[in-house]
């Protein structure tokens, strides 16, 4: 059965302390992987899609990496307003359905 | 702005009565998908349309159907509301890209509130 399962549930930084967020998948065939950016009350906000292990792509403090396991969210740097859940998503091959995991809690503290 | 829209923003409802909840997708969008999420929950998969027709299904209730129309626009509707029905209820579209890949892109949500 396809799964997306994401650690840590709620993380707690302090402005400028780098962490990564991780997202482990299991799915049959790999067609893409979305992580995404959610504040309260709002709808889930686009940030990458990677396609095939080794990929990496970056926006501002942001970087998304994927193996043929896991993806990871690094942030370099962070702000309070980089404080949010962030989603990761996949879908597989073969199907049509996306998958969303939990999401994690990211605070930035100033 | 992700080019999804949705109204209303907000809803406020009694138990047992029923709602309809409009999305219009991105420009050239043909996938339509909508999601339920309760408060501080994950987003719970209900239904996709493509291009006027159902093409999967997730964990929607009978009580709930969903359409899209030729203009592609999508509706969701809600019956005989409960309590627990109470949610933000997003709509997303998406486009294949180049890798065969359908990225969603998100509306702002209706906030539905059951008294």
């Amino acid at each position: 059965e396809d799964q997306v399962t994401q650690s840590p549930e709620a993380l707690r930084l302090q402005e400028g302390e780098s962490s990564s967020l991780n997202c482990s998948y299991t799915v049959s065939g790999l067609r893409g992987l979305f992580w995404y950016r959610q504040d309260p009350g709002k709808g889930p906000e686009f940030l990458f899609t990677l396609y095939s292990a080794g990929e990496e792509k970056e926006k501002e403090r942001l970087k998304a990496t994927l193996t043929k396991k896991e993806s990871f969210l690094h942030i370099t740097a962070p702000k309070p307003e980089d404080s949010a859940t962030y989603l990761c998503a996949v879908q597989a091959t073969g199907g049509f359905k996306t998958i969303f995991g939990a999401g994690t809690r990211l605070f930035v503290k100033a | 702005d992700s080019g999804v829209t949705q109204t209303p923003k907000h809803l406020i409802t009694a138990t047992g009565q029923r709602v309809t909840l409009r999305c219009s997708p991105r420009s050239g969008d043909l996938s339509v998908y909508w999601y339920q999420q309760s408060l501080d929950q994950g987003l719970q998969f209900l239904i996709q349309y493509y291009n006027g027709e159902e093409r999967a299904k997730g964990n929607i209730l009978e009580r709930f159907s969903a359409q899209q129309f030729p203009d592609l626009h999508s509706e969701l509707n809600l019956s005989s509301l409960e309590l627990g029905d109470s949610a933000l209820y997003f709509c997303a579209s998406s486009a294949k890209d180049r890798r065969l890949t359908d990225t969603q892109y998100f509306g702002p949500g209706t906030r539905l509130t059951v008294l």
